[in-house]
């Protein structure tokens, strides 16, 4: 298996634009989550689905921030419209539901530069 | 809020055993201690878990004390490849799911 893909590695844009991050998980898990990384806060957990169903989005930031997952194999995390601050390392880790290990594998990140 | 402590960072010498301790004092019973590390650059990566007994896999050892208020992560051949930031996790039950609850982890470096 190729692990959880996640697109793009590296995202540059300007204050004010749309930005779509993207996530494939690892066929067969039933659990996706989207993290957020900084320097100031580490990691911080922003929303999970469970068999494509959000389930906990409190961690959510603000309105401007949405996630979808429209089958089990995609998932989105959209911005709009960005802000400097939401700059960070944007994570997707994906699990089996439940289980006795429920360990969560993760992406290798979108890097995200909001000038 | 996180539930564990751990030193900021740690130094440790290729070839010796690195031992990573971790404060969890309140845990709860059906509480798991998970351990992750990741790498520069790189997403978290899956180390070994444990509830109360001591657990060894290809990785590492995780030695939890009988209380459970502490565990120690033992690799026990430390390679430069094991400069990473480790974090040590307590896995909390929420309605349909499990949620890791992520402190700020130790910073392993690894010397020649």
């Amino acid at each position: 298996d190729a692990g959880v893909i996640q697109s793009p590695r590296h995202e540059v844009t300007e204050m004010g634009q749309e930005v779509t991050l993207r996530c494939k998980p690892i066929s067969g898990h039933n659990s996706l989550f989207w993290y957020r990384q900084t320097m100031m806060r580490g990691l911080e957990l922003l929303i999970y689905f469970n068999n494509n169903v959000p389930i906990d989005d409190s961690g959510m930031p603000e309105d401007r921030f949405s996630a979808k997952m429209p089958n089990a194999s995609f998932s989105t995390l959209k911005i709009q419209p960005s802000e400097p601050r939401d700059s960070a390392v944007y994570f997707c880790a994906s699990s089996p539901l439940m289980g006795a290990k429920n360990i969560q594998y993760f992406g290798a990140g979108t890097r995200l530069s909001v000038l | 809020d996180a539930k564990t402590t751990q030193p900021t960072s740690m130094d440790c010498a290729e070839g010796r055993a690195a031992n990573l301790p971790c404060n969890h004092s309140t845990i709860s019973g059906n509480e798991y201690v998970y351990w992750y590390r990741q790498i520069h650059s790189q997403g978290p990566q899956y180390i070994i878990h444990g509830l109360k007994n001591n657990e060894t896999n290809e990785m590492a050892s995780l030695i939890i004390t009988e209380d459970r208020k502490s565990s120690t992560l033992i690799l026990p051949h430390a390679t430069l490849r094991d400069t990473a930031v480790y974090y040590c996790i307590v896995r909390v039950a929420l309605d349909s799911n499990y949620q890791l609850i992520w402190g700020a982890g130790t910073k392993l470096i690894i010397k020649p």
